[in-house]
């Protein structure tokens, strides 16, 4: 089945370690996101890409990495500079970067300080 | 910050329609009205998004006002798996889908 794939689903993470999500799919789709979400509230955009090569810092880009090597792949890595790492982190992806095509969402990995 | 706002919280009879609101009063002419629903500890699952016109899938239908300043989600038959925090967002070219609070919706038997 085509889809997004996270993993893992749930990761831990020591003080002053840097830890790597991945985020696969499998439809083509040219643009990619990732998004924190904390407890009770809505999401907010960490980084996306239009397309491969290619990335941007989101609304709450610092102490996050992103990397966009391959058109299926866009790993986040939450650095030792996130000081508030424990959230839910989503990824997404759409056809291409533009209003009218919806963002398709994967099932999410936890992050929680050790 | 989100451009929408959305009740809180609501419930609905299982088996009868689920209208959801939503407010967008400073919506523009180029953004798109999308709505998204969460389960617990899932990603948000897309369910329709429209500019102007009404509009039905599968799952549900979006009505906007023709004003556009503000729109309902219907869930015709609502189930108990329908039971979930529904997100009304607008979105342009120009920057991302802001999810606010949500509306968490009930559904009772």
């Amino acid at each position: 089945d085509g889809g997004i794939t996270q993993s893992p689903k749930y990761l831990f993470r020591k003080e002053g370690q840097n830890v790597t999500l991945s985020c696969e799919q499998n439809l083509n789709h040219d643009a990619m996101y990732w998004y924190r979400q904390d407890p009770g509230q809505g999401l907010r955009l960490i980084y996306y890409s239009q397309i491969v090569n290619d990335f941007q810092k989101g609304d709450i880009a610092e102490g996050y990495s992103v990397s966009r090597e391959k058109k299926e792949s866009f790993p986040l890595t939450v650095t030792s500079a996130q000081k508030n790492p424990t959230a839910f982190y989503l990824c997404a992806s759409s056809i291409i970067w533009v209003a009218n095509q919806p963002q398709h969402f994967g099932d999410g990995t936890r992050l929680s300080i050790l | 910050d989100a451009k929408t706002t959305q009740p809180p919280s609501m419930d609905c009879a299982e088996g009868r329609a689920a209208n959801l609101p939503c407010n967008h009063s400073t919506i523009s002419g180029n953004e798109y009205v999308y709505w998204y629903r969460q389960i617990h500890s899932q990603g948000p699952q897309y369910i329709i998004h429209g500019l102007k016109n009404n509009e039905t899938n599968e799952m549900a239908s979006l009505i906007i006002t023709e004003d556009r300043k503000s729109s309902t989600l219907i869930l015709p038959h609502a189930t108990l798996r329908d039971t979930a925090v529904y997100y009304c967002i607008v979105r342009d070219n120009n920057n991302d889908m802001r999810f606010g609070a949500g509306t968490r919706l009930t559904v009772k038997p």
